[in-house]
């Protein structure tokens, strides 16, 4: 079954702090992952989209990895602010059909100053 | 930068009533969807279109969900007898091509009464 598990639910930070959200997935064949940020109230901004081959990849304060053996990425956001305070969900893409995303259930991250 | 608009940002209904919800994909994008999120949940896939047909859909998209391109740049979600249990954010996106990202909409919040 493909499906996409995120942790922890939720997580709540000191402002300049850092955290990492972790994202399993046995979504099948795989094709990319996405980290995107939902605020609330809002659509889905991805943040950064990771195939195969790739293990690291940044934007910003976010840095992305991808371990494809063992199905499992992480994001680490660096020097949080107030406005990193979203949703993040995992988004992993399957390499067939016009339906290829599955969602995971997402990370509340609230950071507080 | 383009984005995707969607109208109504709220909507509120009668159950057993029709509603339509409107969306404005980007110009040159070629491939659209709907996505569902019941507060608190994960996003859901509802039906996806390419070449003004639906190439799939979920099991949520039953007979009272339809979906048109009526004008080559609205992308509508019809929900012809609303119950209860449509009450969600429902999300619209569009891609330019199978290997692009999904861009989202902002949303539009259906509460049925």
């Amino acid at each position: 079954k493909n499906q996409v598990e995120q942790s922890p639910q939720s997580l709540i930070i000191l402002e300049g702090k850092n955290c990492t959200l972790q994202c399993n997935y046995t979504v099948s064949p795989f094709s990319n992952l996405r980290w995107y940020k939902q605020d609330t109230g809002r659509g889905p901004v991805s943040l950064t989209i990771m195939t195969f081959s790739e293990n690291t990849k940044s934007n910003g304060r976010y840095t992305a990895t991808l371990d494809a053996d063992t199905k499992q990425s992480s994001l680490h956001i660096t020097a949080s602010q107030l406005s990193d305070s979203a949703s993040y969900i995992c988004v992993v893409s399957r390499e067939t059909g016009a339906n290829n995303l599955f969602f995971g259930t997402g990370t509340r991250l609230t950071v507080i100053p | 930068e383009p984005e995707v608009t969607q109208t109504p940002s709220h909507q509120v209904t009668q159950m057993g009533q029709e509603v339509i919800l409107r969306c404005v994909p980007i110009s040159n994008h070629l491939y659209f969807y709907w996505y569902r999120q019941i507060l608190g949940q994960k996003v859901e896939f509802l039906v996806s279109f390419y070449n003004n047909e639906i190439s799939e859909k979920s099991e949520i998209f039953d007979d009272q969900f339809s979906v048109e391109r009526p004008d080559g740049s609205n992308f509508t979600l019809k929900i012809r007898s609303t119950k209860l249990e449509d009450s969600a954010m429902y999300f619209c996106a569009s891609r330019l091509d199978s290997t692009d990202t999904q861009y989202f909409g902002p949303g539009t919040r259906l509460t049925v009464l």
